[in-house]
């Protein structure tokens, strides 16, 4: 079983909708969590951290479910620019990042 | 946020010759990395690059294909040895966020083509 197991999509949603986003991870030793949003051709950016009680930075709402393995990523009232590929990332305590294949997301006029 | 540079940011390179990637960061940092991301894959992590010590790699990566050189710690280079076709990809460097966190922030990558 993958470590980290992301729906590739892509997701084709209408501008203004809400889309979200599930990861599932199969080991429990996991520490941290984060979504890393990664633009056609251009480098992976920290989009959020995702924390047990949950967390939200503007349209963008992260959630971690220890008990079930799985990180969620809410975005509301998408934006065109919202168009890109999400990925799922975690760590176990040391510095290398673990990443997901990615789910791509189009968002359309 | 660090700023990270790479060079160089693509080359096309004949099978059996080596290609060497410069990452450069504005800032002193403890720890650099080196990843991969094949054509419609995700990233892997090839190695963690020490300062003063020699670097640390993944399953299914060798010093001999991709030896890595750390020698301050605003600056790495990867090697990537003897290339074949298979070595197509983009090579990503990225730095910690001054151990702080877990987070990590990324070279722009070079796109490396093998004939």
């Amino acid at each position: 079983r993958k470590e980290v197991e992301q729906d590739p999509g892509p997701f084709n949603v209408p501008e203004g909708a809400t889309v979200a986003f599930n990861c599932t991870y199969s080991n429990s030793a996991s520490q941290s969590f984060f979504w890393y949003r990664q633009d056609c051709r251009k480098e992976p950016k920290l989009l959020m951290s995702v924390y047990s009680s949950g967390n939200e930075d503007g349209r963008f709402t992260a959630q971690l479910n220890r008990a079930s393995q799985y990180i969620s990523l809410l975005i509301r009232d998408s934006k065109l620019s919202d168009s890109a590929t999400y990925l799922c990332v975690w760590t176990n305590s040391g510095y290398a990042l673990n990443f997901g294949k990615g789910t791509s997301l189009l968002v359309t006029p | 946020s660090a700023v990270i540079s790479q060079k160089p940011s693509r080359d096309i390179c004949q099978r059996g010759t080596s290609l060497t990637i410069q990452c450069q960061v504005d800032s002193q940092v403890t720890m650099m990395f080196w990843y991969r991301q094949q054509p419609g894959q995700s990233l892997t992590l090839i190695a963690t690059a020490n300062q003063g010590s020699e670097a640390t790699y993944e399953s299914g990566f060798v010093i001999d294909k991709f030896p890595i050189s750390r020698p301050n710690l605003t600056f790495s280079t990867l090697t990537v040895s003897n290339m074949s076709p298979e070595d197509s990809s983009i090579y990503l460097c990225s730095v910690d966020n001054r151990g702080l966190t877990d987070t990590q922030y990324f070279g722009p990558g070079t796109r490396l083509t093998v004939l």
